[in-house]
C-alpha cells in the first residue's frame, strides 16, 4: 500500500468511549484524506487534510467527529462517544499534492468495532 | 453528492477469461481513477485517467476515460484468481476537494 502506516489496524470501544485513529502518510506527502467504508459499500470521503490545515471537512459528522494533521507527526482521527453506528472501516490515503494530487495512495485501514 | 455507479455489480467467470466493467456518472468527472480492493486491505490504486478518450494499460488490465467524461472502463484481460477482489473507480469533484468513489464491482475468479 505504498508506504501510508494505519494504527491500530483493529479497534474495540465501548460505546461511550473515545476512539483515536491514526495515520502516517507516504513520506513526503503532505495531503491526506479519511475515508469510512461500511461492509459490502464503496468509500465515503470525509475529511481532507494538509499539514496543519483541515481544507475540506464537509463528509463529516459536525458532532464527536474531528482530524488533524500536526507539522510533526501522524494525522489523527478522533471520534468522541462512539456509538454502535461508527462500527466501520476507516481509511487514510495520501498524495504528493502535486500535478498527481488526486492519486492516492492507502492504507490498509482501521476497523473499528463498537460494542 | 455525485453518484459513481458500477456495474454489474459482481461477476463470476472461468480463470482465462477477459473482464470488463463501467462506472458511470450523474455529471461530469476530469479526472478517473481505478481501485482494487481485497478483503481486509485498503484501495490500491491501479490506473489513472486524466483526459477524455484516454486509453491506459497497466499489464493486463486496460482503462477508458469516456468521451462523454462521464464514463470510464476497466477490462482485466486473461484473468487469474489473484485478481479476485472489488473494484472501485473513483474520481474527484470537479468543485470543492471530495473525492467520489463508486459503488463497486466484485470478482470472482474461478479456477
Amino acid at each position: 500500500n505504498a508506504g501510508v502506516m494505519q494504527n491500530p489496524r483493529h479497534l474495540v470501544r465501548r460505546r461511550g468511549q473515545e476512539a483515536r485513529l491514526r495515520c502516517s502518510p507516504v513520506k513526503g506527502h503532505s495531503h491526506v484524506y479519511w475515508y469510512r467504508q461500511l461492509p459490502e459499500e464503496g468509500l465515503k470521503f470525509m475529511v481532507y487534510l494538509q499539514k496543519e490545515n483541515i481544507i475540506d471537512e464537509s463528509g463529516m459528522p459536525k458532532e464527536r467527529f474531528s482530524a488533524e494533521f500536526p507539522k510533526e507527526g501522524p494525522s489523527i482521527l478522533r471520534i468522541q462517544q462512539v456509538v454502535r453506528g461508527d462500527s466501520a472501516a476507516y481509511f487514510c490515503a495520501s498524495s504528493p499534492g502535486q500535478v498527481t494530487a488526486y492519486e492516492q495512495y492507502f492504507g490498509p485501514g482501521t476497523r473499528l468495532t463498537v460494542t | 453528492g455525485q453518484q459513481l455507479n458500477q456495474s454489474p455489480q459482481s461477476m463470476f467467470i472461468q480463470e482465462g477469461e477477459d473482464v470488463s466493467m463501467n462506472c458511470t456518472s450523474s455529471s461530469i468527472f476530469n479526472t478517473w481513477l481505478w481501485y482494487k480492493q481485497d478483503p481486509g486491505e485498503g484501495p490500491v490504486l491501479l490506473i489513472a485517467l486524466y483526459k477524455a478518450g484516454e486509453l491506459t494499460s497497466n499489464g493486463r488490465l486496460t482503462a477508458q476515460f469516456g468521451i462523454t467524461r462521464k464514463d470510464s472502463f476497466l477490462n482485466i484481460s486473461a484473468s487469474i484468481p489473484s485478481d479476485v477482489g472489488i473494484y472501485f473507480c473513483a474520481g474527484p469533484a470537479n468543485t470543492g476537494n471530495q473525492f467520489y468513489f463508486g459503488t463497486g464491482t466484485s470478482l470472482t475468479v474461478i479456477p
